[in-house]
């Protein structure tokens, strides 16, 4: 299996500042064929469901804001939230979907400084 | 628009099974597949297995086979994901989830999804 890794665990950001979130993966999820990295992000608000904000590694979703980016290849990718408001206090996850099984990182807790 | 509306919350005994339903509405039900995700308390996120619900066919995560089984009800527009042999670890929340209509057969990431069905294994 393909073990996807976040880092940091946790991190505090000032309302207004960028908050940036790594993720690596234990293999490389760049498919040259089509030139694409299989990584996707997700922002997980306290009892509520997964909500999809990156595919392809840096393809934003419909109606997500402009503050949400996503970058890298191969196997180390970024989050970064340019400008942090107080609803992005969320848990974020990488997920590859690469190679079956489709696996997760272990989840960063962004919360407000 | 899509919706995927889960059953409610349920306690069980270890050694119990559980099935959880998953009720689909603004879509051809037959389309897409429905996946099924665990998500046990402080732990990442797990995808247990995948049923083609124009077919049936199912594939499982190595880690839940033998003990999860996915089906479809075509007539209710509805899945169901049973787990057999509960122990205290398998409390957890379980979220079905379906890919983006805009997906072509090689992407797997989710969009829609549903509220989450707690199950706790307790005796």
């Amino acid at each position: 299996d393909i073990v996807v890794t976040q880092s940091p665990d946790s991190l505090a950001v000032s309302l207004g500042e960028r908050a940036t979130i790594n993720c690596k993966s234990s293999q490389s999820v760049f498919y040259n064929t089509n030139n694409k990295n299989y990584l996707a992000w997700y922002q997980q608000r306290p009892g509520q469901p997964p909500k999809l904000l990156i595919y392809w590694a840096s393809t934003r979703e419909s109606g997500v804001p402009d503050r949400f980016s996503g970058s890298g290849s191969g196997t180390d990718f970024t989050l970064t939230i340019s400008s942090l408001q107080a609803e992005d206090v969320a848990v974020y996850y990488c997920q590859q979907y690469y190679a079956t099984p489709w696996t997760f990182g272990q989840g960063t807790k962004v919360e407000i400084k | 628009q899509v919706q995927l509306v889960q059953s409610g919350a349920e306690v069980k005994n270890p050694g119990a099974s559980v099935k959880v339903s998953c009720k689909a509405s603004g879509y051809t039900f037959t389309s897409f597949p429905i996946h099924w995700v665990r998500q046990a308390p402080g732990q990442r996120l797990e995808l247990m297995g995948w049923i083609n619900t124009g077919n049936g066919n199912t594939k499982y995560s190595q880690k839940f086979q033998g003990r999860v089984t996915i089906t479809r009800d075509t007539s209710a527009n509805t899945a169901y994901m049973e787990l057999s042999s509960l122990i205290s670890e398998d409390t957890a929340m379980f979220y079905c989830t379906r890919v983006p209509a805009y997906c072509g057969d090689d992407c797997y990431f989710f969009d829609s999804w549903g509220q989450g069905t707690l199950v706790t294994v307790s005796p």
